[in-house]
């Protein structure tokens, strides 16, 4: 079946600007979760989905970070007033909901370039 | 705080070769742990996972990892390297309640022929 997928593939944008990252989840996944990956910092969790739960943004490095999911399905990253060391790859990955120990499966990432 | 540390940034083995990657962790409880794989211009893929019971435990692609709880190691071996294995190797450690990963830094892989 379709794995997960992440849009655009590519995103450049200029500093101050507002950008919105898409995920796609598996289907029938109702877990989903945004990392970041840069050079500096590694692979970083952002946030976490699970079904209707209020989701966990304990990883949002600042208040300009911003997630929804919609339909316990699609989900957007929000990044506003965008700044240069914004720029990484946005992973996202779902998986069946807990207590299930599943594994997380990655979409091939956005990535972010601020100019 | 849950920590997970490749020693390893980056490791060059001739084709054919056995390979050991090193991984150990710091978690306060029995963790869940994998190791993922990803290749150049490609998305992350998992190659094995340990949860509980056997401890060692074998992946795709002829990969196998052993869990030590006394070491806090979870190692990623492979008896016979081909260069299609090229990539950079992260270690991953799950928080069990907030169901999170924490991923090592990764080592990168090269295989001479």
């Amino acid at each position: 079946g379709a794995g997960v997928s992440q849009s655009p593939s590519n995103k450049v944008t200029e500093k101050g600007k507002d950008v919105e990252l898409r995920c796609d989840p598996i289907s029938g996944h109702t877990a989903l979760y945004w990392y970041r990956q840069s050079l500096g910092q590694g692979l970083e969790f952002l946030i976490y989905f699970q079904g209707n739960s209020a989701p966990d943004k304990s990883g949002l490095p600042s208040d300009r970070f911003s997630a929804e999911r919609t339909g316990g399905s699609v989900s957007t990253l929000t990044i506003q007033r965008t700044q240069q060391e914004d720029s990484a790859v946005y992973l996202c990955a779902s998986s069946l909901p807990a207590p299930t120990r599943d594994t997380q499966y990655f979409g091939p990432g956005t990535r972010l370039t601020v100019l | 705080a849950q920590s997970v540390t490749q020693p390893d940034i980056h490791i060059t083995v001739s084709e054919g070769a056995s390979l050991e990657l090193r991984c150990n962790y710091s978690y306060g409880a029995t963790p869940y742990l994998f190791w993922y794989v990803q290749s150049p211009g490609q998305g992350l893929q998992l190659l094995l996972k340990y949860f509980s019971g056997d401890t060692l435990v074998q992946g795709i692609k002829g990969f196998e990892a052993e869990f030590k709880r006394s070491q806090s190691s979870f190692n990623l071996r492979k008896p016979s390297v081909h260069w299609s294995d090229a990539a950079e190797y992260f270690c991953v450690l799950m928080d069990t309640g907030r169901r999170a990963l924490t991923f090592g830094s990764g080592t990168r892989l090269q295989v001479q022929p």
